[in-house]
């Protein structure tokens, strides 16, 4: 089945811990991105990685960090986990620089009490 | 850097009519300009996009337009159906040759199909 898949969908965690979001995709793609949708539904960009090179690193907390093992994968590990973590982080991927779709994955909902 | 702006927030319009979502960018740089739906607890998926050298495309009952003068774009639905009730997203981007192009997502349309 092709597509961008997420590991895990829900993830309920207390503040202060450190949890990790991994995120795979078999489309062939050779860019891969970290969103996060907050309350408001808003999505922002956070990572972008080409080639297993980090492109596009937005305003965020240094506690994120995102690592790409190879052009298939793009984990999030977060540090010292804070209430207003809690979103909906969507992995995604497409081929750079050409006309091919963004695909998302399903979304990892992380709840931090 | 883009900063893109989308209206309304909420659309609700009667089944069979037609639904107008209307986005704006300010990077005169961006050429491309994707539209997303996002169904309750799913993940945004890609409807239709559209790029700075084309005005108009259509989609069956989808259709973007683009006017770069203005910097503004619009998603139009004609013959609303109840499964278009959504969250609907525009973006927009600078896609280059090489690297990663960022998407910048407007803040989302709820628009809801009434029956």
């Amino acid at each position: 089945d092709t597509a961008v898949s997420q590991t895990p969908k829900y993830l309920v965690t207390q503040m202060g811990n450190d949890k990790s979001i991994k995120c795979e995709q078999n489309l062939g793609h050779d860019t891969m991105y970290w969103y996060k949708q907050d309350s408001k539904k808003f999505l922002k960009i956070m990572f972008s990685y080409n080639n297993k090179e980090l492109i596009i690193n937005e305003t965020v907390p240094n506690r994120f960090s995102p690592k790409s093992p190879d052009k298939a994968h793009l984990n999030l590990h977060i540090n010292s986990l804070e209430l207003g973590d809690s979103a909906v982080y969507f992995c995604a991927s497409s081929h750079a620089g050409t006309s091919s779709l963004r695909a998302f994955g399903p979304g990892t909902r992380l709840t931090v009490t | 850097g883009e900063n893109v702006e989308q209206h309304p927030s909420t659309l609700s319009v009667q089944e069979g009519d037609s639904a107008v979502i209307k986005c704006t960018y300010s990077d005169s740089a961006s050429n491309y300009f994707p539209w997303y739906k996002q169904e309750l607890g799913k993940r945004p998926q890609l409807i239709i996009d559209i790029r700075s050298n084309v005005g108009e495309k259509k989609d069956q009952r989808i259709a973007v337009t683009l006017n770069k003068t203005a910097k503004h774009f619009s998603l139009h639905i004609t013959e609303t159906q109840p499964e278009d009730s959504a969250v609907y997203f525009c973006a927009a981007s600078i896609r280059s040759g090489g690297g990663a192009d960022g998407l910048t997502f407007g803040k989302g349309t709820h628009l809801i199909i009434q029956p």
